[in-house]
């Protein structure tokens, strides 16, 4: 079962920013967060991820709290090409298991 | 830098009978995934190569799932005999050995398999 809690669905307007929470309470010290998300009638496609600092790239930025029991993605300025399901996924580097686990995700929507 | 891909893009079958799933990597990536979504549920993972050697298979349902990597390059999933619940969309995603971000996975555009 995932090991995160974000909500089903979020709404934002075109050109605005966009804050995806993420829940993970129970991480462990040597789970890295990851953020995938999945456009429509596409396979899912890596955004971000992070361990301990905020991290930044050319997608989005990765705001993770000082607990790391939460963190946030942030799309900058939305587009409509970022309509899609966002997935937080917390990735074990401890043990050998390499798959990732998916939860339900948060679908976003981007109205012009 | 060609991704992976995944054919068919999407096969009708009739339960009872047999389909093969081919992907393929992108070119020098050992780790190579299955994933499928059922209708209505969350993306499951099936099973895990690191070329041609299965390194975890927890996620099969059941025997009638049979995937091969065959020198370490393309993979096959077979399922045979299909059944009604096996309808569902299946992933393949590769990445390289190595911790992040080495290890990102890259999807296919994945199959949708449909079982009637």
């Amino acid at each position: 079962d995932a090991k995160t809690t974000q909500p089903n669905s979020m709404e934002s307007n075109e050109e605005e920013p966009v804050h995806l929470p993420c829940n993970h309470s129970t991480i462990s010290g040597t789970d890295y967060i990851h953020w995938y998300r999945q456009l429509p009638s596409q396979g899912p496609e890596y955004v971000i991820h992070g361990l301990t600092s905020n991290v930044n790239n050319r997608m989005a930025s990765l705001a993770i709290a000082e607990d790391r029991k939460s963190s946030t993605l942030i799309l900058h300025r939305a587009t409509l090409r970022d309509a899609a399901v966002y997935y937080c996924i917390l990735r074990d580097y401890g043990g050998s298991q390499g798959n990732l686990i998916f939860g339900k995700g948060t679908k976003l929507s981007v109205k012009p | 830098e060609a991704g992976v891909t995944q054919f068919p893009s999407h096969s009708v079958i009739e339960k009872g009978q047999t389909v093969t799933l081919r992907c393929d990597p992108i070119s020098g990536h050992d780790n190579l995934y299955w994933y499928r979504r059922v209708m209505g549920k969350e993306i499951k993972f099936l099973l895990h190569f690191v070329k041609e050697s299965k390194q975890d298979e927890s996620g099969m349902p059941n025997n009638r799932f049979l995937a091969e990597r065959t020198g370490g390059t393309y993979s096959t999933l077979k399922v045979q005999p299909a059944e009604l619940e096996d309808s569902g969309v299946y992933f393949c995603a590769s990445s390289q050995v190595g911790g992040p971000p080495t290890d990102t996975q890259y999807f296919g555009p994945g199959t949708r398999l449909t079982v009637l």
